[in-house]
């Protein structure tokens, strides 16, 4: 069976520090990847999107950057975080284009 | 432009009862309709989908309603739990970039005992 997993779970990082988040997929090949980010409260936007290594979909303009080294692993990043970085950060992994499987997510506060 | 548009925001049903919340595209190259159940803390999880060539599709309390000709469709929760209390989203993909999905703004559901 597939699994997702991403970490860390939680972060606290200072304003102007960098960011990696990590997420990796297990018990399937060539998923395509998603990153999303949740406000607390608000709905899913989503950041970026990969059908493949190193072809990353970027869907709104900002400080942040994704990238996938691997088949099965998706990174984003960011040199340095502002205030409005903070949220819930959702990797998502797709074998096909319909059913979409999320992971844990991760907690980022940035103080 | 919002892609899927979902209502209500928040939703309150007794314990028993029918839970319904609405969504409608605007793309009507979108070929597939999924929903998502989200509990605090936790990522969603995909809880029914349906394709266009449907009109109805039930797992066990749940049923999505689709209707083509006007955009839309909708998640029905029968008989209604207090563990079906979470934050429900709607989706839709399909097209030229199909490989992307649109999310709906979401409808938190509370189940009053």
């Amino acid at each position: 069976s597939q699994t997702i997993h991403q970490w860390p779970a939680t972060l606290v990082q200072p304003v102007g520090s960098p960011l990696s988040l990590e997420c990796t997929v297990e018990g399937t090949s060539n998923p395509n990847l998603y990153w999303y980010r949740q406000a607390a409260g608000r709905g899913l936007q989503l950041l970026f999107y990969s059908v493949g290594i190193g072809q990353i979909s970027s869907e709104v303009p900002q400080n942040l950057s994704a990238s996938r080294p691997q088949d099965r692993q998706f990174i984003l990043s960011s040199k340095k975080l502002l205030l409005s970085d903070s949220g819930f950060y959702l990797c998502a992994w797709s074998a096909d284009r319909y059913e979409q499987y999320f992971g844990p997510g991760t907690r980022l506060t940035v103080t | 432009q919002q892609q899927v548009k979902q209502s209500p925001q928040s939703l309150i049903v007794q314990k028993g009862g029918i839970s319904i919340i609405n969504c409608a595209y605007e793309n009507t190259a979108f070929d597939y309709f999924p929903w998502y159940q989200q509990f605090p803390g936790k990522g969603p999880a995909l809880l029914i989908a349906i394709r266009p060539d449907v009109s109805e599709k039930k797992e066990g309390r749940f049923t999505i309603s689709f209707n083509k000709s006007a955009k839309q469709f909708s998640l029905h929760i029968m008989d209604s739990q207090p563990g079906d209390s979470a934050t429900y989203f709607c989706a839709a993909s399909g097209g030229y970039n199909f490989n992307k999905f649109y999310f709906g703004s979401g409808t938190k559901l509370n189940v009053k005992p």
